[in-house]
């Protein structure tokens, strides 16, 4: 079973400074994905980047990027010149590649609240 | 327009009544998934949909009703809920490989009195 944990339920960072939030995971699974959604007031979850485990480089979106320790199996997220509109409720989630009927499910983490103060 | 639709967005009822949340994609998605998004929690995969079958019940009680008539359209029948079973119930979809791609609804607000 894969699990996904996220050990900071808020965190909050000033308007324009740097802000990391936390995920660790749990697989045994050697192809696999990592993802972080934003879901903001409007309850709609936002993919906001993505990770492949086979790639060593860490991803980045504009503002966005992340840390990835494959062996550590961490998976961090770091979001920078933070922006008011960046506040919302963060989840780490993961997939793999399971072939056959079943793929595609998506394990979640608890989420981390982040608030941007002005 | 976010590519998945849910409706209702909100919606109250009481523990006898029968009801049903609907989910459209027009993204030419292939999986089709419920979750369920209760407070301090993570959200828990309720169904999967894989080509209309239903490929995953992640042990959901009987009284939650997937249907799933054609790969565009997942309704989620209610009937005799219980309090706990008040949440956020988001409709997701993907192309259906794991590999991303996931796009979700805004939820319906479920209460159950």
């Amino acid at each position: 079973a894969q699990t996904v944990t996220q050990s900071q339920p808020e965190m909050s960072v000033q308007e324009a400074e740097t802000v990391t939030l936390s995920c660790t995971y749990d697989t045994s699974e050697s192809d696999y994905y990592l993802f972080w959604y934003k879901q903001p007031p409007s309850r709609q979850m936002i993919l906001v980047i993505r990770q492949e485990a086979y790639k060593q480089q860490n991803a980045t979106e504009n503002r966005f990027s992340v840390n990835f320790q494959k062996a550590a199996k961490s998976f961090s997220l770091k979001i920078s010149d933070s922006q008011l509109g960046d506040a919302a409720m963060y989840f780490c989630a993961f997939t793999f590649n399971a072939g056959g009927t079943s793929y595609g499910k998506l394990t979640f983490g608890q989420g981390t609240i982040l608030t941007v103060h002005p | 327009e976010t590519g998945v639709t849910q409706t209702p967005r909100h919606l109250v009822m009481g523990m006898t009544n029968k009801k049903s949340l609907k989910c459209e994609q027009h993204l030419g998605h292939n999986a089709m998934y419920w979750y369920k998004q209760s407070a301090k929690k993570p959200l828990e995969l309720m169904f999967v949909y894989n080509f209309k079958e239903q490929t995953e019940n992640n042990s959901v009680p009987s009284r939650f009703s997937p249907e799933c008539p054609n790969s565009s359209h997942l309704f989620l029948h209610l009937h005799t809920l219980q309090p706990e079973d008040s949440a956020l119930y988001l409709c997701a979809s993907s192309p259906g490989q794991g590999l991303g791609g996931y796009t979700f609804g805004s939820g319906t607000r479920l209460t159950v009195v």
